[in-house]
């Protein structure tokens, strides 16, 4: 299986702040990498999917980019509701895989 | 669209088998590939299985090989998702998933979510 790998675990940010957030895969998925955010007692909520498509309805504050094996996700400036947890997922496969997740907690 | 709605919770003992349920509504769900995707009590996610929507292949995640078989009802729109040779560690909120194909061939992961079950291993 493909191995994702997030950092940092742990963000610690204020509102208005520029946040990256970066996984790895351990091969190359091409740009077949989504980005989730996910609140306590919820389902993840699709952000981003194909690197950098943005889902319908999803605030034009979140941007993705990369492909093959390095990516990123950025929240150009953090909004109260913006502190979750955010994971990415490869779907290059027919075994998918998700990172650890990047808690983004307030300063 | 597509709503995923997910049988209740289960509570088991180790060595036990469970089976959940994700009932699909919504004309386009005969297109989706379901899932099964678990979350351990404050843990992250864990992709565990997929099939076809015609329901004949299924692929499951190596960690999982031998103790899951998902399974495709059509004729209900419902999948299932069956843990074997359960242990503590499966305690956890199971949920269901769909992804289908776009117009252009592309893949769209998970906009929908089913609400989640939560499933608890305890002697």
């Amino acid at each position: 299986d493909i191995q994702m790998t997030q950092s940092p675990s742990t963000l610690s940010a204020s509102v208005g702040d520029r946040v990256t957030i970066t996984c790895r895969a351990s091969q190359s998925i091409s740009r077949w990498l989504a980005w989730y955010q996910q609140k306590p007692g919820k389902a993840p909520k699709l952000l981003i999917y194909k690197a950098s498509s943005l889902e319908s309805g999803v605030p034009s504050r979140f941007s993705g980019s990369g492909s093959g094996t390095e990516f990123t996700l950025t929240i150009s400036s953090l909004q109260p509701d913006d502190f979750a947890t955010y994971y990415c997922q490869q779907y290059n496969s027919y075994s998918w895989t998700f990172g650890q997740g990047t808690n983004v907690e307030i300063k | 669209q597509v709503q995923l709605v997910q049988s209740g919770a289960e509570v088991k003992k180790p060595g036990a088998s469970v089976k959940v349920s994700c009932k699909a509504s919504g004309n386009t769900f005969t297109r989706h590939f379901m899932h099964w995707v678990r979350q351990a009590p404050g843990q992250g996610l864990e992709w565990m299985a997929i099939i076809n929507p015609s329901g004949d292949r299924a692929n499951y995640a190596q960690k999982f090989q031998g103790r899951v078989t998902m399974t495709r009802d059509t004729s209900t729109s419902t999948v299932h998702m069956e843990l074997n040779s359960l242990r503590s560690e499966d305690t956890a909120v199971y949920y269901c998933a769909s992804h289908y194909y776009d117009s252009t061939g592309y893949p769209i992961p998970f906009q929908h979510w089913g609400q989640g079950t939560l499933v608890t291993v305890s002697s």
